[in-house]
């Protein structure tokens, strides 16, 4: 069965550096989504992606986060500068096109970011 | 404001007897709502949706899921619960309408245990 894999599954970094956080999507999927869960919080949605473009952002997502689609593969979460509070498991997830009607969406198993 | 309340950290069944988690919502407009369940280093996994018609729903594993609007409530269940089913699970929703790509609210997770 298809799945959504990411990588790298646990990323340490420092405060301040630069963070890619990669994605493989299921390949047949048109939709892409980043979400992140703090520990012990809830799992809360950063940004959709459709057609090579941020469809959707939440507040989170300011302008240290940026989302991109490289090739017809990966989908890819960047944070230029990060903080200790972006410490976190961020979650990629795909879903189908499918014309009216809503899909569930299809998770990664997640990055654990630490930034310290 | 779209919320999901999951108001048990924690619930433990034995074996065998029937199971319920319960979940909350809060939404505008006609809900969609999601059951997921993650399994420890794995992803969420989807279990069913509830989008529109009957009020009760079956999905993987032999869980189930009853949508009541009045009380805006769909909880989890199961009628014969298993060791195996002890994880994570996770309820979300989404607006039915007025929403392009399908952004999730999560409630918190509920921990299932199932004592042999």
């Amino acid at each position: 069965e298809p799945e959504v894999t990411q990588t790298p599954s646990h990323q340490v970094t420092q405060m301040g550096q630069e963070v890619i956080l990669r994605c493989v999507p299921i390949s047949n999927h048109l939709y892409f989504y980043w979400y992140r869960q703090i520990l012990g919080q809830k799992v809360e949605f950063l940004v959709s992606f459709y057609n090579n473009e941020i469809s959707e952002k939440s507040e989170i997502f300011d302008d240290q986060f940026s989302v991109e689609r490289p090739d017809g593969s990966n989908f890819t979460l960047k944070i230029r500068s990060t903080k200790l509070e972006d410490s976190a498991m961020y979650f990629c997830a795909s879903s189908p096109l499918q014309r009216g009607s809503y899909n569930e969406q299809f998770f990664g198993p997640g990055t654990r970011l630490t930034v310290l | 404001a779209q919320s999901v309340a999951q108001p048990e950290d924690q619930v433990n069944v034995a074996e065998g007897n029937p199971l319920t988690v319960k979940c909350t919502y809060s939404v505008s407009g006609n809900p969609y709502l999601f059951w997921y369940v993650q399994y420890p280093n794995r992803g969420l996994q989807f279990l069913l949706k509830y989008i529109t018609g009957d009020n009760l729903v079956k999905g993987s594993y032999g869980f189930e899921a009853e949508f009541n609007k009045s009380q805006t409530s769909f909880h989890l269940k199961k009628p014969s619960a298993l060791v195996s089913d002890s994880a994570l699970y996770f309820c979300a929703v989404r607006e039915g309408r007025g929403s392009t790509l399908g952004r999730l609210y999560f409630g918190r997770g509920t921990q299932l245990t199932v004592w042999p």
